[in-house]
């Protein structure tokens, strides 16, 4: 069974720009969790969406977003980037509630220059 | 609030031998998750060790294992026979019901460094 798979690896953006990253979870997993991680302030909680909706949502600002398709492949976006938002997002999958398990991707590492 | 405190930003262990990694939680739920992930340079957070706050039984997975002490609410992890392929961020974290919904919260994390 194929793990959880985060697209791109790597990416470098202009503060300014835009960026879209991509998700797909483990085969059956309905829901997908974003966290953002970053040295200063560890593993922070993005959202959640189950089944196409939004179900929580963590303590960021407007400018991230995201969304599910039906086949579970979720994307956030991030507008507007500024430096602080360089990072590494993870993306993490669950067959039940994300408080009972999750299964991580390997991570994309986002560098806003 | 949930939250999750690892004490010791760095640990070293000597391979083939055992070192023991602390995690405490604070919470006012009687059922919820605790789980042990660890996290080498390649960077994916891979899923070490997971505990049923109702089960009093302690997980083991083969050379890891976890001390469950509920009512201290302590969650530590044991790993013996340490291994290089062991030398990773290990992070504790807890899952239950947070605010009304579902959530993982992690620690800080433990960087554990195996010498040769």
């Amino acid at each position: 069974k194929a793990g959880v798979t985060q697209t791109p690896r790597y990416l470098i953006k202009t503060r300014g720009q835009q960026v879209t990253l991509s998700c797909s979870p483990i085969s059956g997993h309905r829901s997908v969790s974003w966290y953002q991680q970053t040295p200063g302030q560890g593993l922070q909680f993005l959202f959640e969406y189950f089944s196409e909706t939004q179900r929580n949502k963590g303590n960021f600002p407007g400018r991230f977003s995201g969304r599910q398709f039906s086949n579970s492949r979720s994307e956030m976006n991030v507008s507007t980037l500024e430096l602080g938002d360089s990072a590494l997002y993870l993306c993490a999958s669950s067959f039940g509630p994300p408080g009972t398990e999750a299964f991580f991707g390997q991570g994309t590492r986002l560098t806003v220059v | 609030a949930q939250t999750v405190t690892q004490s010791q930003p760095e640990m070293s262990v000597q391979e083939a031998e055992t070192v023991t990694l602390s995690c405490t939680y604070d919470t006012s739920e009687s059922d919820y998750y605790l789980f042990w992930y660890k996290q080498p340079p390649s960077r994916q957070m891979i899923l070490v060790i997971r505990q049923e706050a109702y089960k009093q039984q302690n997980a083991t997975e083969n050379r890891f294992s976890v001390n469950f002490q509920k009512a201290a609410k302590s969650f530590s992890l044991k790993i013996s026979d340490s291994q290089l392929g062991d030398a990773a961020m290990y992070f504790c974290a807890y899952g239950g019901l947070i605010q009304g919904a579902q959530k993982l919260v992690f620690g800080q994390g433990t960087r554990l460094t195996i010498n040769p």
